[in-house]
């Protein structure tokens, strides 16, 4: 059974699409993140959501909308596609804030925007 | 605002060398934490660190978080190819979230 499962694991879109990324976890764990990898491997933490808290990382374009509809799913919205946006992204999630416990990352989702 | 840098970027060893990857913050930390990502996967925790001097091993990895709690080190004893991948420390960020350095990537050659 997995964790922390993302779908899809591969989306291909051209730009000014919008799109969505699931995100669930079974963990029964009370924060979820996005990242961001670029192709230079650098992960870049987008949102954490914890307890109806949302913190975003000041440099996420407010293209990239974060929604919750229960503790167990941080989906991603991503409006207005732009060819920068080609990364992975990664789902994860831990119990409380992390730094507390371990993170458990999905498998992530290649996006590619053509 | 707070960095982490870890160096070197990347890391090529014959199998059975050894490796050291260094993980700096311009700040002190509460706790760090080490992630290995292997190509084509996510990245998988490996361990964290709290205590100032702190030394954990896990089989062939030995892990160190520094006196003065800004900086840390992952070495691993004998490579095997088993170890190939990124290897990722990760600091607290303005006392939440998380900040990823940029990882070291390390190649081994059988």
């Amino acid at each position: 059974d997995t964790a922390v499962s993302q779908t899809p694991k591969y989306l291909v879109t051209q730009m000014g699409n919008d799109k969505s990324i699931k995100c669930e976890q079974n963990l029964g764990h009370d924060t979820m993140y996005w990242y961001k990898q670029d192709s230079k491997k650098f992960l870049k933490i987008m949102f954490s959501y914890n307890n109806k808290e949302l913190i975003i990382n000041e440099t996420v374009p407010n293209r990239f909308s974060p929604k919750s509809p229960d503790k167990a799913h941080l989906n991603l919205h991503i409006n207005s596609l732009e060819l920068g946006d080609s990364a992975v992204y990664f789902c994860a999630s831990s119990q409380g804030r992390q730094g507390r416990t371990e993170a458990f990352f999905g498998q992530g989702t290649r996006l590619t925007v053509v | 605002g707070q960095q982490v840098m870890q160096i070197p970027q990347y890391q090529h060893v014959q199998e059975g060398e050894d490796f050291t990857t260094y993980c700096n913050s311009s700040t002190t930390l509460s706790n760090i934490q080490w992630y290995k990502q292997r190509p084509g996967g996510h990245p998988v925790f490996l361990i964290q660190l709290v205590k100032s001097g702190e030394v954990k091993k896990q089989k062939r990895l030995t892990f160190q978080f520094g006196e003065a709690k800004k900086n840390s080190s992952l070495h691993i004893t004998a490579t095997q190819t088993t170890d190939v991948g990124t290897y990722f420390c990760a600091g607290p960020h303005r006392g939440q979230n998380f900040v990823f350095g940029p990882g070291t990537r390390l190649s081994v050659l059988p």
